[in-house]
């Protein structure tokens, strides 16, 4: 089954801990990216990567790194966690070109930073 | 600036009335349109596009759209709706195949009333 998988998929944590949220998809798509949603606000991008070693900030990257070292794999990760980084989190992945906005979502990352 | 703008909030509709969720956007260059619908717990799932040709494009599970531009405006629309369509709608705006610029509104949620 074509998916985007996502872990954990609830996450309270404190302030300062490190944590990594993962993101793999199994159909072999050159493109990955994070969203945050916030309510209101709608989704906001975080970073995203159009193939293996190639990752590029968007719109709200402050307090994020990612890394793309498989093609299939697309880890978020918050060095330092602030309370301003609760949110839902998902990761999507497509092809790229015209069929890049079918993008496929991983079912979505609840974080709590307290 | 770019930006997409989906006025309300929230709308709740009688099961087998007919919908139409407003969007309105504005962006420089032509604009690539879409909406994403997000069923409760789970990720986004694209509806339909819209690049260029017909303005009236159809979607999956029986939703449509027609793009006007001179009023800047993308409307989603079904006929009848039925208790599953209970969700959250997300209109978007981007370049052409380039899904890393995509601009998502802030949602509409929609109820369904029995």
């Amino acid at each position: 089954e074509a998916q985007v998988t996502q872990n954990p998929r609830y996450l309270i944590t404190v302030t300062g801990k490190k944590l990594t949220v993962t993101c793999s998809q199994n159909m072999n798509h050159e493109y990955m990216s994070w969203y945050r949603q916030d309510p209101g606000l709608g989704l906001r991008q975080i970073y995203y990567s159009m193939n293996v070693e190639v990752t590029d900030k968007g719109d709200v990257p402050e307090g994020y790194k990612v890394s793309r070292k498989e093609k299939r794999n697309f880890p978020l990760i918050l060095e330092s966690p602030s309370p301003n980084q609760t949110s839902l989190y998902f990761c999507a992945s497509s092809l790229l070109g015209e069929r890049s906005y079918e993008q496929y979502f991983g079912p979505g990352t609840r974080l709590t930073v307290t | 600036a770019q930006s997409v703008t989906q006025p309300d909030i929230h709308i709740t509709v009688s099961e087998g009335a007919s919908l139409e969720l407003r969007c309105n956007y504005s962006y420089g260059a032509t604009p690539y349109l879409f909406w994403y619908v997000q069923s409760p717990g789970q990720g986004l799932q694209l509806l339909l596009k819209y690049f260029s040709g017909d303005t009236l494009v159809q979607g999956i599970k029986g939703f449509e759209a027609e793009f006007k531009r001179s009023q800047s405006s993308f409307n989603l629309r079904k006929p009848s709706v039925h208790w599953s369509d209970a969700a959250e709608y997300f209109c978007a705006v981007g370049p052409y195949s380039s899904a890393s610029k995509i601009i998502f509104g802030s949602g509409t949620r929609l109820s369904i009333r029995p």
